[in-house]
């Protein structure tokens, strides 16, 4: 079993759609990243987090510590956020879960 | 917000040869570099971390006679393929940090050996 999980695999969506990508951890943690992969490869972090909530934008994180899960929720979500997400928990080292693949259709 | 810079963008080279790679904090003085290694549709591996002026820290099953790993500076780290083949090829991030800040990732580099 992975230390870090996400779901789901792979979304699609229509544009306009509420999104929620969810990460579950098994080990400690000091803070939590959700990251963004375009297709071309380069990573965008989107947040780091330790606790509470999180609001950029259209995007928004949640982390509940003592349940050991994240939320990335996108609002009205766009062709544009189509994308890989990952979670990223800071252990002793930055672990990945496997990424949830994202398609937002017009 | 923070840049990092990673070149080149993309290689393709013949199997034996070497490749460098190259990771560079624009903005800021980073002191600790990390470098993962990504296969199709797989999360992304640590493969070593490196802070300015000591030795790599490499992650087990990581060759570090074939991953050369150099943090001269502050602002830069490279990361060389030696003697490359077939299996090397892969998507090679870097990403850096200063203290406890978060990581900024590079754009990645692509590297294909024929």
């Amino acid at each position: 079993k992975n230390e870090v999980e996400q779901s789901p695999q792979n979304l699609t969506a229509q544009e306009g759609e509420f999104i929620t990508i969810n990460c579950s951890y098994s080990v400690g943690i000091s803070a939590l990243h959700w990251l963004q992969q375009h297709p071309g490869g380069g990573i965008v972090s989107l947040f780091m987090l330790s606790s509470g909530k999180k609001k950029h934008g259209r995007l928004i994180a949640t982390i509940n510590i003592q349940e050991k899960h994240s939320s990335l929720h996108i609002t009205a979500s766009h062709p544009r956020d189509s994308a890989v997400y990952i979670c990223a928990v800071i252990a002793d080292k930055l672990i990945f879960g496997t990424g949830t693949r994202l398609q937002v259709f017009p | 917000g923070a840049v990092v810079s990673q070149h080149p963008s993309r290689v393709i080279c013949k199997s034996g040869t070497s490749v460098k790679i190259e990771c560079r904090s624009l903005d800021f003085q980073a002191t600790t570099m990390f470098w993962y290694r990504q296969f199709p549709k797989q999360s992304l591996m640590l493969m070593a971390t490196s802070n300015e002026g000591s030795k790599a820290t490499y992650e087990q099953g990581v060759e570090k006679d074939k991953f050369l790993i150099n943090h001269a500076s502050l602002t830069l780290s490279t990361l060389t393929v030696t003697s490359a083949h077939p299996e090397d090829s892969s998507f090679y991030i870097c990403s850096a940090s200063r203290g406890a800040q978060p990581q900024h990732f590079g754009d990645g580099t692509r590297l294909s050996i024929l």
